[in-house]
């Protein structure tokens, strides 16, 4: 069964530094999307994006944010400069239809 | 402001207990509903959704839940847990609006099956 892979599983980094998170949608799937789980706390949106545009995203994903879908394959959200509170699960979301989704394992994010 | 609530942080339950696991949601018109569940260590799954039809849904791993329009909600329901259902269990709506739609989830139950 097709189903959506992240990597790497887990990234540890410096406050201030880039980090980019990567997943692989499932490969007919057209609407990909980026949510965070903050530690305890619920899974939030982040992005969405469709025909290689960002379609929406949250108040969260701001300037130093970004997403990109380089090859056709591969999905990337980006964090410019990390901080303490970027700390979080990453999962990315694939859909066929923008209704039904399905997740990645996630990327464990922890910033010190 | 548009939500989901789910009612219960944490569930405790013997094994053969049966369940019911509260979701409300606070958006007018048409909404698809889902509940997702992640087992330890592992990542959120589908357990069942709801677009339209029979407000009685099954999914797997004998789990149902059922869409009550008039009471904004959809509870998730099992006859007889099993060490296996503990996991946390979240509640997620779309509001159907066309095209790239958010899930927006609720805080998640916590539930820990005791054999």
């Amino acid at each position: 069964e097709p189903e959506v892979t992240q990597t790497p599983s887990h990234q540890v980094t410096q406050m201030g530094q880039e980090v980019i998170l990567r997943c692989v949608p499932i490969s007919n799937h057209l609407y990909f999307y980026w949510y965070r789980q903050i530690l305890g706390q619920k899974v939030e949106f982040l992005v969405s994006f469709y025909n290689n545009e960002i379609s929406e995203k949250s108040e969260i994903f701001d300037d130093q944010f970004s997403v990109e879908r380089p090859d056709g394959s591969n999905f990337t959200l980006k964090i410019r400069s990390t901080k303490l509170e970027d700390s979080a699960m990453y999962f990315c979301a694939s859909s066929e239809n923008g209704n039904e989704q399905f997740f990645g394992p996630g990327t464990r994010l922890t910033v010190l | 402001a548009q939500s989901v609530s789910q009612h219960n942080h944490h569930v405790i339950l013997s094994e053969a207990a049966s369940l019911e696991l509260g979701c409300n949601y606070s958006y007018g018109g048409t909404v698809n509903l889902f509940w997702y569940v992640q087992y330890p260590g592992q990542h959120l799954q589908l357990l069942l959704k709801y677009f339209s039809g029979d407000p009685l849904v099954k999914g797997i791993k004998g789990f149902e839940a059922e869409f009550i329009k008039s009471k904004f909600s959809f509870n998730l329901r099992k006859p007889s847990v099993q060490w296996s259902d503990t996991a946390e269990y979240f509640c997620a709506v779309i509001r159907f609006s066309g095209g790239y739609n958010k899930l927006i989830f609720g805080a998640g139950t916590r539930l820990a099956v005791h054999p």
